[in-house]
């Protein structure tokens, strides 16, 4: 059964400290994203990776968030330090990218992590 | 002018019903377009994708894709309760580097039993 997994499922912690956020891609899927989601913005992408190199981080609060991918299987979103408007549901989805391949490109999602920070 | 623009509802129909969800973008070199059903605290889950123009069916669901009128809509035949749900219109809106999907605000669609 394929399927995006996500930890941890919920974190609750106090403005300043440090976040992270781990995701497991579909095996075989070479794009992994980062999107967040409150019921204010709605879904926003965050940051998204192909191949495990960034194509595009330009939703991303530079100063306090960064995203990386060391390993295929596995895709990491930090936060530091964390403040109260970073609490959101952030999900991390994955896709296969091919460029001669069809156009649909469908993506899936992860259960997501549900971040408050207090 | 947002980028995919939905109706945010509520929509309601009845039971047995069919509901009709409608979505429209702005960016015309748009090529791929996505449905995507939302449960109140869980993930969005893909129902539909579509990137050629005229219906597609699966099941009980139809996309439904113009891409003169940029427009795309999901139908939604035999409502029943557990179909009441956020649905989330995407549009691949990036197409030198593929995948990347802006999303609409979502329609909430309640069916009533």
């Amino acid at each position: 059964d394929a399927r995006v997994t996500q930890t941890p499922r919920d974190k609750v912690t106090e403005m300043g400290q440090e976040v992270t956020m781990r995701c497991q891609p579909i095996l075989g899927h070479n794009t992994v994203f980062w999107y967040r989601q409150t019921m204010m913005q709605g879904l926003e992408l965050l940051a998204y990776f192909r191949n495990r190199a960034p194509l595009d981080d330009s939703g991303m609060p530079k100063d306090r968030f960064s995203a990386e991918m060391p390993d295929a299987t596995l895709a990491t979103l930090k936060i530091q330090p964390s403040e109260p408007r970073d609490s959101a549901v952030y999900f991390c989805a994955s896709g296969f990218f091919a460029p001669s391949g069809s156009p649909l490109n469908e993506q899936f999602f992860g259960p997501g992590t549900r971040l408050t920070v207090l | 002018q947002k980028e995919v623009e939905q109706n945010s509802g509520p929509l309601s129909v009845p039971e047995g019903a069919i509901a009709s969800l409608n979505c429209t973008y702005s960016d015309r070199v748009s090529q791929s377009f996505f449905w995507y059903r939302q449960y109140s605290g869980k993930s969005p889950e893909l129902i539909m994708s579509i990137y050629s123009n005229g219906d597609k069916e699966d099941g009980r669901f139809t996309a439904q894709l113009n891409k003169a009128s940029q427009y795309v809509s999901l139908l939604i035949r035999d409502s029943q309760p557990s179909d009441s749900a956020t649905y989330l219109c995407a549009v691949n809106m990036d197409q030198e580097y593929g995948n990347k999907l802006v999303f609409g605000a979502g329609t909430i669609l309640r069916v009533k039993s």
